[in-house]
Formats: C-alpha cells, sequence, structure tokens
C-alpha cells in the first residue's frame, strides 16, 4: 500500500464547471477525511466517512458540495457550479479507528490544488 | 477563538539554532498531530501524541494535557527544515473520536 492517494494533483477549471476529486484511502482504513485548505490557512475539515456513513459535515460544505464514498473505499468530492472562491488544496485523510482505542495516526494524501478562472 | 491556536506565525532561524514551535487546544482531545507541509502541498505526519514526550532524530514532541499545550523543538535547524509546520488535534467526546481540528500552521524558514 503507497499512502493515501489523490487525484488528480492539480485542476485548473473555468467558473462554473463541475470539478470531482477522488481520494483513496489506505486500504484498511474505515474512516477518510475531506478538508480544504486556503493560502496561508491551515485546514479545514469539510466532511468525513466512517466506512461508508458519511457522519459528519461541516457548514463549509454547501450545497454546491457532495461527497460520497459508496463501497466504504475510495471517496469523491464534487464540486458544482465552481466559483473563484472555491480555489483551495484540497486534502483527504484516513484512519483506522478500532472501538475502545482512541490513538489512531492520520496520513494524508497530497491534496488536490484546484484553480477557478 | 480558535480551538487549536498556534505561535509564533513565522520564524526565521539561522542554521543550528534550536527551534519551538507552541500550540494550545482548548477542546478534550484523544490525540495531538504535529504535520509537516512542504510548499506544493502535500502533508506529512512528524508526530501523533496524547501524553508525555516523542523523539524522533532532530524533532522532540511534547505535550502537557493538564495544561493543554504541546510544543515541537527542533535541534541544529537546517535550512531543509523550512516548511509549514501543523498542530492538529483529534477531539474526543462522548466516547469517540471526531474528526482532526487544525491550528493556521507556523511558517519556520531556516537560513543557512
Amino acid at each position: 500500500d503507497t499512502g493515501v492517494s489523490q487525484d488528480p494533483r492539480h485542476k485548473i477549471t473555468k467558473r462554473g464547471q463541475n470539478v470531482t476529486f477522488r481520494c483513496d484511502p489506505i486500504s484498511e482504513h474505515n474512516r477518510l477525511y475531506w478538508y480544504r485548505q486556503t493560502l496561508g490557512q491551515g485546514p479545514e475539515f469539510l466532511t468525513y466517512f466512517q466506512n461508508e456513513a458519511q457522519l459528519e459535515k461541516s457548514r463549509l460544505l454547501s450545497d454546491r458540495f457532495s461527497a460520497e464514498r459508496p463501497k466504504g473505499s475510495f471517496s469523491t468530492l464534487e464540486i458544482q457550479r465552481t466559483e473563484q472562491g472555491d480555489s483551495a488544496m484540497y486534502l483527504c485523510a484516513s484512519s483506522r479507528d478500532t472501538q475502545g482505542v482512541m490513538n489512531t495516526e492520520a496520513f494524508f494524501g497530497q491534496g488536490t490544488r484546484l484553480t477557478v478562472v | 477563538k480558535n480551538e487549536v491556536e498556534q505561535s509564533p506565525q513565522n520564524l526565521t532561524a539561522q542554521e543550528g539554532e534550536f527551534i519551538t514551535i507552541n500550540c494550545s487546544y482548548s477542546v478534550g482531545i484523544s490525540a495531538l498531530h504535529w504535520l509537516q507541509q512542504h510548499p506544493g502541498g502535500g502533508i506529512v505526519s512528524l508526530f501523533m501524541l496524547s501524553s508525555g514526550k516523542k523523539k524522533h532524530g532532530r524533532l522532540i514532541a511534547t505535550i502537557n494535557i493538564q495544561e493543554k499545550h504541546s510544543s515541537l523543538h527542533i535541534t541544529a535547524s537546517h535550512p531543509r527544515d523550512s516548511a509549514v509546520y501543523i498542530c492538529a488535534v483529534r477531539w474526543y467526546y462522548g466516547g469517540s473520536q471526531g474528526n482532526l481540528i487544525f491550528g493556521k500552521g507556523t511558517k519556520l524558514s531556516v537560513k543557512p
């Protein structure tokens, strides 16, 4: 296993277009997280999944954003009708959370840098 | 107020100096992570701590759970240590872990 992978690494799109990003977590990891990071800021939580269930969504995740993890493995994050303010680095992380084990390490992907022009 | 505060925001050091980056948090946590991010974006996990101290090479991380504070130290700093260092906490409530909450990062620049 080569770790968490994200695709594409870079995406340039015109305002108003839809984009979709993919994250492949480490294979035995049941939790998958999406974060957004703008220039000069720390990552901000968007949403996370435990297996295929989406357990929490940030209010940053407007109705133009949707995330799925249909089979509890890879996840996709779609942004519809992109706006210039959506330009950011989108980071994915995964972890294996086991009942009763509280300290599980999260592993990060390289991110997808989105530029909306 | 952010749940995770880091200081300083920016730090410039001369090669060889001892560096300390601080992180304070306000929520109950199950673990604290120190992360490194180079230009280009990828994040690498340096440490995960829930108590005490960890050391890896020239890096040392400590955490004081009672004071809700952690520090990352770099001994004998080198220009290749230049990066953004991010503190993130895994918050803990109701017997389960939530998502990671990140600080804004400390941008470190080590001059030769």
